[in-house]
């Protein structure tokens, strides 16, 4: 399958500063990106889902000047979590596809442990 | 976005046991996927199921689609430890959106 590769893996942040994920789809051109957040032992939560070249749609509850996200390219989408707080702790995954129809498979990143400390 | 209920939310069973991970939805799906998630990793694509009364096995896991398409269920055969792991059923529509996952725990 498809490679999406996400970075950092880990990463530590004191709190108030900012942390920048980055997604990226090595062997494909990925038409949609998906951000999730998932706590411990819990699913995923889809945050937004951002289109190449177009405004991310946040879902509801989502504060979407504090979870900034950047898809500029084909291939690349960076999500920003803007003044970070301990509650902001939390795995973050994002996820790719090549169509932006239904049914495409999606391919995920490693995903990303954030602790703000 | 279809709100997704997954059932049970854990399992945890015996090496060589059968079990079952259902996937219900008050909506008809375009299509439906299973993933399997280890801890610190992103899920791993399972199954798509798409036709109303399909069934796709994949080994020991056995993958039906209701026939009006609003619910799936995954059926594991002789467990195996191996087989711990978050399962995520996921509708693939426009947004992938997951149900709340079922952590399954087999015991050696």
């Amino acid at each position: 399958g498809a490679v999406v590769s996400q970075h950092p893996s880990r990463v530590i942040c004191k709190s108030g500063t900012s942390v920048k994920i980055e997604c990226r789809s090595l062997d494909f051109q990925a038409t949609t990106m998906f951000w999730y957040r998932q706590f411990p032992k819990q699913s995923l939560m889809l945050m937004a889902t951002s289109n190449e070249g177009s405004k991310a749609t946040y879902e509801q509850g989502v504060e979407k000047d504090k979870f900034l996200i950047n898809h500029a390219s084909l291939t690349l989408s960076t999500l920003t979590v803007t003044s970070a707080h301990p509650e902001d702790s939390s795995f973050y995954i994002c996820s790719a596809r090549d169509h932006s129809g239904s049914g495409t498979e999606a391919f995920f990143g490693q995903g990303t442990r954030l602790t703000v400390v | 976005t279809q709100l997704l209920e997954q059932s049970p939310q854990f399992l945890s069973i015996q090496e060589g046991e059968n079990l079952t991970v259902y996937c219900n939805s008050s909506s008809v799906f375009s299509s439906l996927q299973w993933y399997r998630q280890e801890p610190g990793e992103g899920p791993v694509l399972l199954v798509t199921v798409v036709t109303g009364g399909e069934v796709k096995k994949l080994k020991r896991l056995t993958f039906q689609f209701g026939d009006a398409r609003k619910d799936s269920s995954l059926h594991i055969t002789a467990a195996q430890p191996g087989d711990t792991g978050l399962y995520l059923c996921a509708a693939n529509d426009y947004k992938l959106s997951f149900g709340a996952g079922t952590t399954v725990t087999v015991r050696a």
